[in-house]
This record gives C-alpha cells, sequence and structure tokens, in this order.
C-alpha cells in the first residue's frame, strides 16, 4: 500500500458528461502529480500542484481543471468527456524539497467513456 | 529540459536467465532517476532510485540499477528473472530545473513490456 487514495477506482459515464475524480496524498506530502495512462499514448503528466498552487502543466486539455485543497486532498474534474478520455487516471503524491523526489502512486481510477 | 527514451518496448527472457531493461535520459541538471514497475492492472511501484549518491543502486526484488554519467543511461539489471518479474517498467527523470523550480516534476519513458517464459 503506498499510502496515496484514489476514489472511485472505477467509473463508467456518458459522452458529454462531467466526473470528479480524488486523490488523497500520503500523510505529509505536499505535492500531488495527475497522470493519465492510455494504451495510445502511455503515461501522460497531466498536471502538478504543491502546498495548493499549482507548479506545473503537463498535456491537460482544455477541457481537464484540478485543484488542491488546504487539507491537501486534490480532484480532477474532467468535463465534456469523449470517448478518447477513456483512460487510467492515476494520482501521485511526493514530497519535494528533500532531494529525493520520488513519487508514491495510488492505485488509478480507470474511467470508461461509452 | 529532461527527457527519457526506452529502448526497448518490449523484452522477452526465460525464467532463471538475466533481465536487461535499458535506459537513456536527457537532463540540463543534476537528475534524480527511477524505475517503475506496473503489473496488469495495478498502479506503480518504485523499483529504485539514484539520487547523487552511489552509481550502483539496488532496488527490491533483486533489481539494481548503474547511472552513467557519460552515457546519460539508467539500465536496470537483474542476474536471475522470476516469473513475478513480467510486468511493464518505466524509467523516470526528475530534473530539479534552474535554482530547482521544477518541483520534482516526473518524466516517464514509453515503458517496457517484460514477458518471462518458464
Amino acid at each position: 500500500d503506498s499510502g496515496v487514495t484514489q476514489t472511485p477506482k472505477h467509473l463508467i459515464t456518458a459522452t458529454g458528461q462531467r466526473v470528479t475524480l480524488r486523490c488523497s496524498p500520503r500523510s505529509g506530502d505536499l505535492s500531488v502529480y495527475w497522470y493519465q495512462q492510455s494504451l495510445d499514448q502511455g503515461l501522460q503528466f497531466l498536471i502538478q500542484y504543491y502546498n495548493g498552487e499549482e507548479r506545473a502543466k503537463g498535456n491537460i486539455l482544455e477541457r481537464f481543471s484540478a485543484q488542491q485543497f488546504p487539507d491537501l486532498h486534490s480532484e480532477l474534474n474532467l468535463s465534456s468527456l469523449e470517448l478518447g478520455d477513456s483512460a487510467l487516471y492515476f494520482c501521485a503524491s511526493s514530497v519535494v524539497g528533500t532531494g529525493s523526489t520520488e513519487a508514491f502512486f495510488g492505485q488509478g481510477t480507470r474511467l470508461t467513456v461509452v | 529540459a529532461q527527457s527519457v527514451t526506452q529502448l526497448d518496448s518490449h523484452v522477452s527472457v526465460s525464467e532463471g536467465t538475466p533481465v536487461l531493461l535499458r535506459c537513456n535520459y536527457s537532463s540540463s541538471y543534476s537528475p534524480s532517476l527511477f524505475w517503475y514497475v506496473q503489473h496488469p492492472n495495478k498502479g506503480l511501484q518504485l523499483l529504485l532510485k539514484y539520487t547523487s549518491a552511489a552509481t550502483l543502486v539496488k532496488g527490491i526484488n533483486g533489481f539494481e540499477a548503474e547511472f552513467k554519467k557519460s552515457e546519460t543511461s539508467f539500465h536496470l539489471t537483474k542476474p536471475s528473472a522470476h516469473m513475478s518479474d513480467a510486468a511493464e517498467y518505466f524509467c523516470v527523470v526528475s530534473d530539479p530545473g534552474a535554482g530547482g523550480t521544477s518541483y520534482g516534476k516526473l518524466t516517464f519513458g514509453q515503458g517496457t513490456i517484460l514477458t518471462v517464459h518458464p
């Protein structure tokens, strides 16, 4: 168990809908990352938050947004869903600034858009 | 800027034979390097990490990797493969950025699928 909790584990929704994925980082970790994993694109970095502030942005679509709350949990919001958004979405957390920035990953949320 | 290239998308070995998964990286600063493993329908698990200490890094399950700055490589090895090693492996670089501004952003390689035959 990595200590990172993601909910829900599975999500099936229709095109055009909006969903929210939730992530609780490991205790004490200030940094949260979101990744999308699909068969054709591999593991793609979406966005990073550090202590509530956005720090880095990757290949995140405008239809997607995220935030990190004062208690450090994070949510990834996906709207106007398309079939191509079906993927495994991972959250990871890390302690930044220790010189050893490995990230610990949750089990992922598998999103299926039908 | 940082990037990672995993040189093989698939590697197939027999049980009991050595494993070599190859990774080259590019980084503008002194990077940290990691190997993660992902078993089917599971999350990613850290195998080992290099953070500018010893160049030969030992990880879990008998894996190790050697950091070679001159070759910009961080290949993953294991002397004897086990059936349970069958999984996808990711080489990852974390570049501190100028003045440590990257905040630990991880860049993943495309992954190498390891198949182990009995």
